[in-house]
């Protein structure tokens, strides 16, 4: 069965470093996501792409983030400057519809742990 | 108002058990329903989606109240490998894109022997 991956699994980095989380969602897949789940907190959507470019963001999807996919399989998130409230479990997402049955398969995720 | 909101649990509950989760949404722009499972420090996966019409997968049934914003999962028989926090999610669309999936906080569920 198909399956998002994502690396590393686990993430240490000094505060104010850079870090690049990556993804390689399932292959026919057109949709792709970052959400994050701070630890005993609810999983909170960061970002959707689809066709090379952001459609939505939130609020935590700050200027220090960005995303990028570059090339036909790999799908990365960047935090330019990690800060510590950064540390969490970040998972990558990816769907291949875009109507009401746009079931999300999620990756294992990155722990990024921010000292 | 919490965007979805869940009965806080913890649930523990004998084998064999019936456990039911309750879920209320506040976006009424919300398109589509899912339960989610999610095992400890895992991901989650997707356990079903819910319908208007209420649908079932075997133990588990879900059902859809639009009016009321409302949503329920009920698993009957329960086992062993039901421990888990179980994730009310909605969906809101975006500009045909894709989607936003919007989580609830869970629900934990033991089951003991």
């Amino acid at each position: 069965e198909p399956e998002v991956t994502q690396t590393p699994s686990h993430q240490v980095t000094q505060m104010g470093q850079e870090v690049i989380l990556r993804c390689v969602p399932i292959s026919n897949h057109l949709y792709f996501y970052w959400y994050r789940q701070i630890l005993g907190q609810k999983v909170e959507f960061l970002v959707s792409f689809y066709n090379n470019e952001i459609s939505e963001k939130s609020e935590i999807f700050d200027d220090q983030f960005s995303v990028e996919r570059p090339d036909g399989s790999n799908f990365t998130l960047k935090i330019r400057s990690t800060k510590l409230e950064d540390s969490a479990m970040y998972f990558c997402a990816s769907s291949t519809l875009a109507g009401p049955n746009n079931e999300q398969f999620f990756g294992p995720g990155t722990r990024l742990t921010v000292l | 108002r919490k965007e979805v909101e869940q009965d806080p649990g913890p649930f523990n509950v004998p084998e064999g058990a019936t456990v039911a989760f309750n879920c209320t949404y506040s976006n009424s722009a919300s398109q589509s329903f899912f339960w989610y499972r999610q095992d400890c420090r895992k991901e989650p996966k997707l356990l079903m989606s819910v319908y208007s019409s209420g649908n079932e997968d075997g133990r588990f049934t879900a059902q859809l109240n639009r009016a009321s914003q409302y949503i329920s999962l009920l698993i009957r028989d329960s086992k062993l490998s039901d421990s888990a926090t179980y994730l009310c999610v909605v969906n809101i669309m975006i500009y045909n894109q894709g989607g936003k999936l919007i989580f609830g906080q869970g629900t934990e569920l033991s089951v003991k022997p």
